[in-house]
């Protein structure tokens, strides 16, 4: 079955900076790569989503990026502000497995004023 | 709000007990989906149903099961409880079986063994 790997685990930036997420998958057939925010206690919320028949998305600060042929995926976030701490898991779903969602281990961003 | 309901927000409850909950999907979305989430494990899928019918199945206990109702509405059983099995537990729903399709997640039900 799909495997999904993320990194870092934490990372703190400060206010202004930006944070970069990568993640990689082990199944070549996933062909969508979502990426949620999930606040302390809180449900987990979709930010950014990208198919594999693109290579990059962009949506105001937030961005991912995606190399099939490497398969990593990863997540940007430009000129960070404090709501932006979240936890941030990136999935991947794999053709023929339904449309269940692999997570990843979860990335805990922390912006600091 | 994402459109998706759980009942209840908390539970807490003894090992060996059995418990339900309860999940109601955005209206017209036809696939349901049981997600776990705890310290140790991460967020992990445990069963998809679409229409009625399971679909999909991860690394989901004996002990737990689910189904879908007529009316969309699902429910997750766990029977036999363990201390593991304190989690959060998540529903999430689609409008499609599978694809390019979002997952919209309710607020989750907290579970608590003792």
């Amino acid at each position: 079955g799909e495997n999904v790997e993320q990194h870092p685990s934490t990372l703190s930036v400060q206010e202004g900076d930006s944070a970069v997420i990568k993640c990689t998958y082990s199944d070549s057939a996933s062909n969508y790569f979502p990426w949620y925010k999930q606040e302390l206690g809180k449900r987990p919320q979709l930010i950014i989503d990208i198919r594999s028949n693109v290579g990059e998305k962009k949506d105001q600060r937030i961005a991912v990026t995606l190399n099939k042929t490497a398969k990593h995926f990863s997540l940007h976030i430009t000129e960070t502000q404090p709501e932006d701490s979240a936890v941030y898991f990136c999935a991947a779903v794999s053709t023929g497995g339904g449309n269940k969602l692999t997570f990843g281990t979860g990335t805990q961003l922390k912006v600091e004023l | 709000d994402s459109g998706v309901t759980q009942t209840p927000k908390h539970l807490i409850t003894a090992t060996g007990q059995r418990v339900t909950l309860r999940c109601s999907p955005r209206s017209g979305d036809l696939s349901v989906y049981w997600y776990q989430q705890s310290l140790d494990q991460g967020l992990q899928f445990l069963i998809q149903y679409y229409n009625g019918e399971e679909r999909a199945k991860g690394n989901i206990l004996e002990r737990f099961s689910a189904q879908q109702f007529p009316d969309l509405h699902s429910e997750l059983n766990l029977s036999s409880l363990e201390l593991g099995d304190s989690a959060l537990y998540f529903c999430a729903s689609s409008s499609r079986l599978a694809g390019y399709n979002e997952q919209f997640f309710g607020p989750g039900t907290r579970l608590t063994v003792l």
